[in-house]
């Protein structure tokens, strides 16, 4: 069974310029998750989906920071303009979604470095 | 405010013997821990599990005790082997309220010495 893929892993961009990264989940797995994880930090969660809806999204600095999940599949995290605080790793996780002990799958996350 | 603490950034250990993670937590509505392991560029992988209603769970050679009166956790890795050097993470969440939303600590780095 494939993991959680993410793309790109790595990206290098310059303050104020916008960057999407993209997650595909596990197959079937309906609750899909994006994590921040700063250097020295554990994950801290930016936002749930259930499906294609946003059920916890309070955590997502909404000024600069956005996400879809369009079909209730693939998810897209962008952020526009970057911010040089926000060079971190970000992290998607699915679950399946049907209780909220069901483990969550993390995929290899995206480095970000903001110059 | 850090609901989930891991003290110890770092802990070495010789190969077969036991290796003893530590994790406390503040919030008393916490009712399901985990521990997941991490290795460099790899995204944190489940390791295992427990529920505020027992003390031990056991998987092969990971056991993780929970003492709720002192809100505290650990995990025993018995006997180490080289492979399992990574980064450990606690995380809890308030499962029973319905909650999806792990609280992460800040992650133990175990280092097994062949």
């Amino acid at each position: 069974e494939a993991g959680v893929v993410q793309s790109p892993r790595y990206k290098i961009i310059e303050k104020k310029q916008p960057v999407a990264f993209w997650c595909n989940p596990i197959s079937g797995h309906n609750t899909l998750y994006w994590y921040l994880q700063n250097l020295g930090q554990g994950p801290e969660l930016l936002i749930r989906y259930e499906n294609e809806e946003a059920v916890d999204d309070s955590q997502l600095p909404k000024d600069r920071f956005s996400a879809e999940r369009l079909k209730g599949v693939d998810s897209t995290l962008k952020i526009q303009p970057a911010e040089l605080g926000d060079s971190a790793v970000y992290l998607c996780a699915s679950s399946p979604g049907l209780a909220a002990t069901d483990t969550q799958y993390f995929g290899p996350g995206t480095r970000l470095t903001v110059l | 405010d850090q609901q989930v603490k891991q003290n110890s950034p770092s802990l070495s250990v010789q190969e077969g013997r036991i290796s003893i993670l530590n994790c406390d937590y503040t919030n008393s509505m916490f009712d399901y821990f985990l521990w997941y392991k991490k290795y460099p560029a790899e995204g944190p992988t489940f390791l295992i599990s427990i529920s505020s209603i027992k003390d031990k769970n056991e998987d092969g050679r990971f056991t993780v005790f929970l003492n709720k009166s002192a809100k505290h956790l650990s995990l025993h890795i018995v006997p180490s082997q080289p492979g399992d050097s990574a980064v450990y993470f606690c995380a809890a969440s308030e499962a029973g309220a319905g909650s999806y939303q792990l609280t992460f600590g800040k992650g133990t780095k175990l280092s097994v010495i062949p």
